[in-house]
């Protein structure tokens, strides 16, 4: 049983599409991290969340933690090429916690 | 500073034959984690060393597995008597950590072993 649920596992949309992908948990995590990775390479850091009902932004891509800090959704605006790849959400279980537990990951492509 | 360096790459091996793969963390970084990925699965948490103390191992870390990290900068991580099993990307993140919680990693490019 995974403890970080992902969905969907797989999605491919047309460019200039939005998307969402959601990171669900029966656990309440004190920090949550999306990640990007790409074929062949290790994981990316995208950002980390902290506070429940944060939100950020990084250029075309809205992330948000959820108000009890089980949860969080990645969403992207117009979709391009270049956003195509694995996209991990990964929590620290518990304040201090040094190790990260990951989900399955949701895997995106993107059409011209 | 060129971030996380891994060494090597690509490993092919035939099933019982050890292989031992390097990690170079970030200088500044105090923290250094092993992790597993199979196709199509997040990673996977192995170990992880703050200086050159384990300080964790997982349970999927058999007693084939060893990690070390002398002198609290590269790190090793080998697997004795390799069994097909363990094929998969190894992967070596670092972190500078203040004791307050990990805010977020940086990987290398992982190791990828074959065993055949």
């Amino acid at each position: 049983t995974q403890l970080l649920e992902q969905s969907p596992q797989f999605l491919s949309i047309q460019e200039g599409e939005n998307l969402t992908v959601y990171c669900n948990s029966s656990s309440v995590f004190s920090s949550l991290q999306w990640y990007r990775q790409e074929p062949g390479e290790g994981p990316v850091l995208l950002v980390t969340v902290v506070t429940g009902g944060e939100v950020k932004k990084l250029k075309r891509l809205t992330f948000q933690f959820g108000d009890a800090r089980k949860d969080s959704s990645l969403h992207i605006t117009a979709a391009q090429p270049g956003d195509t790849g694995l996209y991990l959400c990964a929590g620290a279980r518990v304040q201090g916690a040094q190790k990260l537990v990951f989900g399955q990951g949701t895997r995106l492509t993107i059409n011209p | 500073d060129t971030g996380v360096s891994q060494d090597p790459r690509h490993k092919i091996t035939k099933r019982g034959q050890n292989v031992t793969f390097r990690c170079d963390p970030i200088s500044e970084h105090n923290r250094l984690y092993w992790y597993r990925q199979t196709l199509g699965q997040g990673p996977e948490f192995l170990t992880y060393f703050q200086n050159e103390a384990q300080l964790e191992k997982s349970r999927l870390l058999s007693d084939r597995f060893s990690a070390e990290r002398p002198k609290g900068s590269f790190s090793t991580l080998e697997i004795q008597r390799t069994e097909q099993g363990d094929s998969a990307m190894y992967l070596c993140a670092s972190s500078f950590s203040t004791g307050q919680g990990v805010y977020g990693y940086t990987f290398g490019s992982g190791t990828r072993l074959t065993v055949v």
